[in-house]
């Protein structure tokens, strides 16, 4: 069973920082390219960050470029956002997802992991 | 960056009826584009992939058309379960992805 369990989110400062985890189960994980999709109360879905299988490259949202930064350890089954100088407008939940380049899509969604940015 | 609009934003429908929703991109995508569905509380569920191919599982009332910049989602007998919101996504290699701003099918 493909599993995706994200951890990490919070109530954080404006400015400051946290990391949020997705440990995966279920598939060969260093086979997929992985990504992070936010929803903010009561938005729509917004596409954060990708990084191919054995990051050999990362792509970040313009709303998120140099604040985020997605990163991967294929040993430990994990992927990793770090997010730096957070904005209110970054409260969101925040999701990781498994994508299928074949398919261009994704297929796999965690439970997803709240973070609230409030002074 | 591609831009993604769908419509409608809200659409009513009974059960048993037939629900079509469209989305459009700022430029050609091919036929790189999926749809998902979302009920609240929910993290989304993968409906369709290349414009037109069902993931494994989902029902044949679902299906998807189109390729270029316009894409359609029709579900063609609605049933009580297909009451939630529909969003699609692009997906353009070695580049930012980008999604639509949503369909809620309501009664």
């Amino acid at each position: 069973q493909v599993l995706l369990v994200e951890s990490g989110g919070g109530l954080v400062k404006p400015g400051g920082s946290l990391r949020l985890s997705c440990a995966a189960s279920g598939f060969s994980f260093s086979d997929y390219y992985l990504t992070w999709i936010r929803q903010a109360p009561g938005k729509g879905l917004e596409w954060v960050s990708y990084i191919t299988t054995r990051d050999e490259a990362t792509y970040h949202a313009e709303s998120v470029k140099g604040r985020f930064t997605i990163s991967r350890d294929n040993s430990k089954n994990s992927l990793y956002l770090q997010m730096n100088s957070l904005r209110a407008e970054d409260t969101a939940i925040y999701y990781c997802a498994r994508f299928g380049t074949l398919t261009g899509g994704f297929d796999c969604w965690g439970q997803g992991t709240l973070v609230t940015v409030s002074s | 960056d591609i831009q993604m609009t769908q419509s409608p934003s809200t659409l009513s429908a009974s059960v048993g009826g037939r629900v079509t929703i469209t989305c459009r991109a700022s430029q050609s995508i091919d036929n790189w584009l999926a749809w998902y569905q979302q009920k609240p509380g929910k993290a989304p569920k993968f409906l369709i992939y290349k414009a037109s191919t069902l993931e494994s599982g989902v029902p044949s009332r679902f299906s998807g058309s189109g390729s270029g910049t316009e894409f359609t989602l029709t579900i063609s007998s609605l049933q009580p379960d297909d009451f939630a919101t529909y969003y699609c996504q692009q997906y353009t290699h070695n580049g930012p992805l980008s999604f639509g701003g949503g369909t809620k099918v309501e009664i």
